[in-house]
């Protein structure tokens, strides 16, 4: 079965600065998506960034890129030029694309990232 | 904002009643899901539902019922829970169940079971 560990509950960020955020995962798959998403102190969960096992090029989304290493089956979140909007839960997920029909994302448990002004 | 709206947003209940939870989404999507969110743990899938027909249920006690009349409406039908039934409930939408197709958050319902 998938994990998906992250292994920080809490970090903090200096505001303007960069801060990356750790996720690991196992899998006997090769065909596969991988998430991060956030979660404000209002609750709505946003897809952050989204990264296709088969495409070996980093996705990147304005200030927010990741660095994915499928070998050592790590998939980091950057966020640069940290901003007080960005303080939330985040959270690192998984989903296979063998099976179409298996729409099961697995989640970490989050890293809580706190920005200081 | 995403499209997807939940009532109520707080909702506190005894062990004998029995509420409803309710998700809409104004995203024209075709498959619907609901999630518990409890502190420090991973998020958990509950159900899922495609063109309304029930397609997954992650193994979920019998005190939750979902309902999903159509694609745009999800109920959570709550009776007899029990205190670790407290947590936040979110649902989603996607446009379809395959993996290329993102997930569009509500806000959640915060649920106490006293």
């Amino acid at each position: 079965a998938q994990t998906v560990t992250q292994s920080q509950p809490e970090m903090s960020v200096q505001e303007a600065e960069t801060v990356t955020l750790s996720c690991t995962y196992d899998t006997s798959e090769s065909d596969y998506y991988l998430f991060w998403y956030k979660q404000p102190p209002s609750r709505q969960m946003i897809l952050v960034i989204r990264q296709e096992a088969y495409k070996q090029q980093n996705a990147t989304e304005n200030r927010f890129s990741v660095n994915f290493q499928k070998a050592a089956k790590s998939f980091s979140l950057k966020i640069s030029d940290s901003q007080l909007g960005d303080a939330a839960m985040y959270f690192c997920a998984y989903r296979s694309g063998r099976d179409q029909s298996n729409y099961q994302l697995i989640w970490g448990a989050g890293t809580k990232l706190i920005i200081k002004p | 904002e995403t499209g997807v709206t939940q009532t109520p947003r707080h909702l506190v209940m005894g062990m004998t009643n029995k509420k409803s939870l309710k998700c809409e989404q104004h995203l024209g999507h075709n498959a619907m899901y609901w999630y518990k969110q409890s502190a420090k743990k991973p998020l958990e899938l509950m159900f899922v539902y495609n063109f309304k027909e029930q397609t997954e249920n992650n193994s979920v006690p019998s005190r939750f019922s979902p309902e999903c009349p159509n694609s745009s409406h999800l109920f959570l039908h709550l009776h007899t829970l029990q205190p670790e039934d407290s947590a936040l409930y979110l649902c989603a939408s996607s446009l379809g169940t395959s993996a290329s197709y993102e997930q569009y958050f509500g806000p959640g319902t915060r649920l106490t079971v006293t």
